[in-house]
């Protein structure tokens, strides 16, 4: 089974600092993907991953920066929090198959 | 203007009986179609799916159908259990302008309670 592991389930940052979201799957996939999650607005895409060092922003990517340096870690970059940025953050990975998400990291920003 | 719409917030069903989820999307380029379950403090799970060249998809209790000309899919659970409480997303896709990067647009998900 593909695991994605994500390294915090629950963060608190102050309003300012910069905030990384770390990302780790391993099976090789070559995609991978953050999503923020919040009431009534279900999953929405921030950035995305084809490729080492390749990204494309998603739906949603202002505030936000990501870096893939290597195949099995995406991380997502918050460069100055805010308090709009507290959401429920999920990392995914996917081959042709399907995705597979990782259990989540709950930011809060104070 | 999202493109995968899930108009029910919140639906309760008694033990035994049916769910019914339902979901619509507008994007006619949308051509695989997805139900993720959630449950709380953890990531959604893929539950099952199916492909526009389908109307229907079948796996155990799950049963998804898709009516390609009003854009719209539900999701039904026979018989509901109280396990299967949760937020249940819905979601399309489509190729993606990266080419095999697909991507996933979500619905805003529904909260199944199953009584019992």
């Amino acid at each position: 089974d593909v695991k994605v592991t994500q390294s915090s389930r629950y963060l608190v940052k102050r309003t300012g600092e910069k905030v990384f979201l770390e990302c780790v799957q391993d099976m090789d996939h070559e995609n991978m993907f953050w999503y923020r999650q919040d009431p009534g607005l279900g999953l929405r895409l921030i950035y995305f991953s084809y490729d080492v060092k390749m990204k494309e922003k998603g739906d949603i990517p202002e505030g936000y920066s990501v870096s893939r340096e290597k195949k099995e870690r995406f991380s997502l970059i918050l460069e100055s929090a805010s308090t709009n940025q507290t959401s429920m953050y999920l990392c995914a990975s996917t081959d042709r198959a399907g995705y597979t998400f990782g259990s989540g990291t709950r930011l809060t920003v104070v | 203007d999202q493109q995968v719409k899930q108009n029910s917030p919140s639906l309760s069903v008694q033990e035994g009986r049916i769910s019914i989820l339902n979901c619509d999307y507008t994007n006619s380029m949308f051509d695989y179609f997805l139900w993720y379950k959630k449950y709380p403090a953890e990531g959604p799970t893929f539950l099952i799916s199916i492909s526009s060249i389908k109307d229907k998809n079948e796996d155990g209790r799950f049963t998804v159908f898709l009516n390609k000309s009003a854009k719209h899919l539900s999701l039904h659970i026979v018989p509901s259990q109280p396990g299967d409480s949760a937020v249940y997303f819905c979601a399309a896709s489509g190729v993606g302008s990266s080419g095999s990067a697909r991507q996933l647009t979500f619905g805003s998900g529904t909260q199944l309670t199953v009584l019992p």
